[in-house]
């Protein structure tokens, strides 16, 4: 069955960077491209853009272009997220989750707590 | 960046019928194209609830159904359970020139 499972909470003070791992399984890793998505405290879900799976390539919100980075490993079957310069305001979940036909997400990871505080 | 707007929360007994909107599409602002709905529990992550504005994924009960009208889609949970008590989001796509998922505002149900 499909699995997708990220890495633990993490704990950044402002202005440093973070990255977060994202490990799928149960599927063909470069058929779909892998979306990352984010909530802030009180705030709706936020789509930050995905990284296809079976090149590289990628897309950005034009929110997050400037300060992310998202890569794969093919060969480990995962993808990661890297948010740089931090602020209070990258306070949030994010969720990385699989792609699919008719723009849907279909699967999701559990979820990475990202908390920025000095 | 567009949304999609959805009542901050519905309330129902178990049992019940609930509706929950989400507003927004139209091809002005390049969102026209289908819906999907996501449940998401306490704690966990989302999960796909609903896609292409009515279909339900394998093992997602028949009380879950939804709909999509013109400028706006509708999540419809009948005989509500109390396991039904989650925040919801729709989510669709923006066609414009810079391509990008929205999502809706969220609505948390209370059984």
């Amino acid at each position: 069955q499909v699995q997708v499972v990220q890495s633990g909470a993490e704990l950044k003070k402002p202005g440093a960077s973070v990255k977060i791992s994202c490990k799928t399984s149960g599927f063909t890793f470069t058929t779909f491209a892998m979306h990352w998505v984010r909530q802030a405290p009180g705030q709706t879900l936020e789509w930050m853009g995905w990284v296809s799976t079976a090149s590289g390539n990628t897309k950005y919100s034009q929110k997050f272009e400037d300060r992310v980075t998202f890569t794969r490993d093919a060969a480990a079957t995962t993808v990661f997220l890297e948010v740089n310069n931090l602020t209070y305001a990258d306070t949030a979940i994010y969720y990385c989750a699989r792609g699919s036909y008719s723009y849907r997400l279909e699967y999701w990871g559990q979820g990475t707590l990202v908390t920025v505080s000095s | 960046q567009s949304v999609l707007t959805q009542p901050p929360s519905v309330s129902g007994a178990p049992g019940q019928t609930v509706t929950i909107s989400c507003t927004g599409f139209a091809s002005s602002t390049g969102i026209s194209n289908g819906v999907h709905w996501y449940q998401r529990l306490t704690g966990t992550a989302p999960k796909l609830l609903i896609y292409n504005d009515n279909k339900r994924p394998s093992g997602v009960p028949d009380r879950f159904s939804a709909s999509k009208s013109g400028p706006s889609a509708s999540l419809v949970i009948t005989g509500l359970q109390a396991e039904d008590e989650a925040e919801y989001f729709c989510q669709s796509y923006n066609s414009s020139l810079n391509g990008f998922f929205v999502f809706g505002t969220g609505t948390t149900v209370t059984v």
